[in-house]
């Protein structure tokens, strides 16, 4: 079964900070994904990778980065955090079609 | 942007009777997935229905699909209180390039099955 892991379930930072979420799959999968979920406005995706080193803007990039320096790992980086970054944050990996979530890390900027 | 709107946003039913969620969308598609999420958690797939087909069967999961209208539904027959949850529809980007497995997800609609 594919895993895909995310560092944290719960984090809470506070505004300015910069905060680091990392996100591991096992299968080796090309793909990778960041969203964020916020009631009312369903999963909106923030970047992607297709490769190593290899990344995308998503339709709402501003005020994130990501690293992916190594295949299986991927990182979402909130560069000064904002109380508006306050979300649930889900990572996704995928080989073709189909898409295999972590468990989200809620995050909470105070 | 949003390609997929769900209808119903909330669904409310007792256990034993069938679910139907539907899902519009507004460019054309290679396949359309459906997706579950419990309450905070990841989201897990469920099925995958190609632009070819019209209907797929997975268990007690049935998904339609029609072109023409861009609009797919999801029954889920003889609910149980496991199946509460929400549940997304996702579309693959236009063709014309490679997608690299992006999806634009709906809003979801929140089944509720009483027991």
């Amino acid at each position: 079964d594919v895993k895909v892991t995310q560092s944290s379930r719960y984090l809470v930072k506070r505004t300015g900070e910069k905060v680091f979420l990392e996100c591991v799959q096992d299968m080796d999968h090309e793909n990778m994904f960041w969203y964020r979920q916020d009631p009312g406005l369903g999963l909106r995706l923030i970047y992607f990778s297709y490769d190593v080193k290899m990344k995308e803007k998503g339709d709402i990039p501003e005020g994130y980065s990501v690293s992916r320096e190594k295949k299986e790992r991927f990182s979402l980086i909130l560069e000064s955090a904002s109380t508006n970054q306050t979300s649930m944050y889900l990572c996704a990996s995928s080989l073709w079609d189909e898409q295999y979530f972590g468990p989200g890390t809620r995050l909470t900027v105070t | 942007s949003q390609q997929g709107e769900e209808d119903p946003q909330a669904l409310s039913i007792q256990e034993g009777e069938n679910a139907t969620m539907n899902c519009s969308y507004k460019t054309s598609i290679n396949n359309l997935q459906w997706y579950r999420q419990n309450s905070g958690r990841g989201l897990v797939h469920l099925i995958l229905i190609r632009s070819n087909e019209r209907e797929k069967h997975s268990g007690r999961l049935r998904v339609t699909l029609d072109t023409s209208k861009k609009s797919s539904s999801l029954l889920i027959t003889a609910s149980r209180a496991a199946d509460t949850a929400s549940y997304f529809c996702a579309t693959d980007p236009p063709s014309g390039g490679t997608s690299y497995g992006k999806l634009t997800f709906g809003q979801g609609t929140i089944l509720t099955v009483h027991p």
